[in-house]
């Protein structure tokens, strides 16, 4: 079983749409959790960063954590073409040389 | 947030011959820096840890012979593909921490190798 584990899509949907990303993991010592986009032959940039469990708001992207269930999410609302990417959930223990684990990524196209 | 360049962002070289990837951040100092993999429709593959003024720390199963990491200032981390392969093309990407543990990536260098 991978530690991290996330639907590599892809996931089509209209412009507009609410889009739902999500992760499980396996290690409930993981304890901050990350949602990064990567465009196409680009490096991936950080789109949300969560410590614990709860959620976090950024404009049009909102990050969910339960730990319970060692599950994460991403919601994207009034999606935009240009939403359209691979997006990475990543998670970690702590601060201090423990290593960032990535899932595989969720390939997203919006459609106009 | 930070910056991380990474250059080049493409390269084409020919098989038995060496390429080096430069990773700077552009407005820290990055004591640490990682250095991964990505094949295509594939998650982020970490080969290495990066030390300033220590020797790189490799990832199990990665050769440090072929993959030669040099961190000379807190500003620069260089990785150098020696004797590439065509198995060897592949997205290599840099990254920096942050304060906590989120990361600052670079644009990425596509490396093929024919």
């Amino acid at each position: 079983q991978k530690e991290v584990e996330q639907d590599p899509g892809p996931l089509s949907v209209p412009e507009g749409a609410i889009v739902s990303l999500n992760c499980t993991y396996s290690n409930s010592a993981f304890q901050y959790f990350m949602w990064y986009r990567q465009y196409s032959r680009k490096g991936p940039e950080l789109l949300m960063y969560t410590y614990s469990s709860g959620n976090k708001e950024d404009g049009r992207f909102t990050a969910q954590v339960d730990k319970s269930s060692k599950y994460i999410s991403l919601f994207i609302r009034d999606s935009q073409p240009s939403d359209s990417a691979t997006y990475l959930c990543a998670m970690s223990g702590d601060t201090g040389g423990f290593k960032t684990i990535f899932g595989a990524g969720t390939r997203l196209f919006v459609k106009a | 947030g930070a910056v991380v360049s990474q250059h080049p962002s493409r390269v084409i070289c020919k098989s038995g011959t060496s390429v080096k990837i430069e990773c700077r951040s552009l407005d820290f100092q990055a004591t640490t820096m990682f250095w991964y993999r990505q094949f295509p429709k594939q998650s982020l593959m970490l080969m290495a840890t990066s030390n300033e003024g220590s020797k790189a720390t490799y990832e199990q199963g990665v050769e440090k012979d072929k993959f030669l990491i040099n961190h000379a200032s807190l500003t620069l981390s260089t990785l150098t593909v020696t004797s590439a392969h065509p198995e060897d093309s592949s997205f290599y990407i840099c990254s920096a921490p942050g304060q906590l543990t989120e990361a600052f990536f670079g644009q990425g260098t596509r490396l093929t190798v024919v």
